[in-house]
């Protein structure tokens, strides 16, 4: 069955450096990898959408990769902030229209 | 202007009760979700429907119906509560069934079986 994981569950930064998050997938080759950010008591929100022939999508202070080879998608925060703390989670899309996430990292930014 | 909105934002009941959760969008959308999430945060999708038409039933036990009456509805309705359908309910709605599209969710629904 397809599968997407991500690493760490939690994960503690110091205030301005670069948070690294991780999402591996298996069984399958997503055409889509999306990545939203949860904040408590909230839904998610929509951050990126990075396609299987991009290998890097940014958006100011965020950037997604997509390895096929590796089959993973690393995303970063650069100069993260305390506000950039919450449940960051990946996701795709089956074959069938099916979204699929992953268990999500929740990240902590350390003032 | 709220894009995604559910009612009741929490619902607390007994055991054997039967419940109804109401999501609308007003983003013109064609596809409605509804998803839960579980005490361990885990998002699973439940149910998705695309022009009021039924697309995705994730093997959710018959206790749940989803009902759309127009694009810009989609509600759940629960039957027989049990102590496992405990968990927090989110409504999410995209474009289309394009599979790269950006789905805009709701602030959830915390349902409490007791």
């Amino acid at each position: 069955s397809q599968k997407i994981e991500q690493n760490s569950e939690a994960l503690n930064i110091q205030e301005g450096k670069t948070a690294t998050l991780t999402c591996n997938y298996t069984n399958y080759s997503p055409a889509y990898l999306q990545w939203y950010r949860q904040d408590p008591g909230r839904g998610p929100v929509f951050l990126l959408l990075i396609r299987e022939n991009e290998k890097e999508k940014r958006k100011e202070r965020l950037k997604v990769t997509f390895d096929t080879t590796l089959k993973q998608s690393l995303f970063h925060i650069t100069a993260s902030q305390p506000a950039d703390s919450a449940t960051y989670l990946c996701a795709h899309t089956s074959g069938t229209y099916k979204y699929i996430f992953g268990t999500g990292t929740r990240l902590k930014v350390l003032a | 202007d709220t894009a995604v909105s559910q009612t009741p934002k929490y619902l607390v009941t007994q055991m054997g009760n039967d419940k109804s959760i109401k999501c609308e969008q007003n983003l013109g959308h064609d596809t409605m979700y509804w998803y839960k999430q579980d005490s361990k945060k885990f998002l699973k999708i439940m149910f998705s429907y695309n022009n009021k038409e039924l697309i995705i039933n994730e093997t959710v036990p018959n206790r749940f119906s989803p009902k759309s009456p127009d694009k810009a509805h989609l509600n759940l309705h629960i039957n027989s509560l049990e102590l496992g359908d405990s968990a927090v309910y989110f409504c999410a709605s995209s474009q289309d069934l394009g599979r790269d599209g950006e789905q805009y969710f709701g602030p959830g629904t915390r349902l409490t079986v007791t």
